[in-house]
């Protein structure tokens, strides 16, 4: 158990709807990143928050959004529901300025 | 950007055997190369990293090496075991005032009994 959580570990929607994942990090932890993950794109960063604030952006679509809470925990929110937004989605905290990074269990995304 | 390639994709060896998975990446500025393990179903979980001041790194059975002029490391398995299947993804790094890693696409170790 890494430390990290996520909710929900399934989701079943249909095309054009909308989903909010959550996850609260390690104690004192204060980065969060989302993760993409897929067959065709593999391992695909996301975000990532620091302490409340938008630190880095990769390959996240506009229909997706996310934000950390004063409290650090974090939800990432898609929107628009495609079928090809089906995945598993990580997200995973680290600690101030330190690179290692432990990722929580994953929600996996099914668009019908 | 950075761009991660690893081989091979699929690595079938017998238990006992040893085990080497191959990355390289194009960012001559990347700094920081975890590997991942990744059983079916379930989260990346680290294994061992190394950062690019160091040309060797080995934690039990698992070894990794860095050669920073050709931009390759590698992941080194000795003694496998049946539970040392999974999926392992290397990524690389570039510190930015926090490490965003570029993953590799993953290679999936069988271990046969």
């Amino acid at each position: 158990d890494s430390g990290v959580t996520q909710t929900p570990k399934h989701l079943i929607t249909a095309t054009g709807q909308r989903v909010t994942l959550r996850c609260s990090p390690r104690s004192g932890d204060l980065s969060v990143y989302w993760y993409q993950q897929s067959l065709d794109q593999g391992l695909q960063f996301l975000i990532q928050y620091y302490n409340g604030e938008e630190r880095a952006k990769g390959n996240i679509l506009e229909r997706f959004s996310a934000q950390q809470f004063p409290d650090l925990h974090s939800e990432l929110n898609l929107s628009s529901l495609e079928l090809g937004d089906s995945a598993l989605y990580f997200c995973a905290s680290s600690a101030a300025r330190v690179d290692t990074q432990y990722f929580g269990p994953g929600t996996r995304l099914t668009v019908l | 950007g950075e761009n991660v390639e690893q081989h091979p994709s699929t690595l079938s060896v017998q238990e006992g055997d040893s085990a080497v998975i191959k990355c390289t990446y194009s960012d001559s500025a990347s700094n920081y190369f975890p590997w991942y393990k990744q059983e079916l179903g379930k989260r990346p979980q680290l294994i061992i990293d190394i950062r690019s001041n160091v040309g060797e790194k080995k934690d039990q059975r698992i070894a990794v090496t860095l050669n920073k002029t050709a931009k390759h490391f590698s992941l080194h398995i000795t003694e496998t075991q049946p539970e040392d299947s999974a999926v392992y993804f290397c990524a690389a790094s570039i510190w930015g005032g926090s490490y965003i890693p570029t993953f590799g696409r993953g290679t999936s170790l069988i271990v046969h009994p």
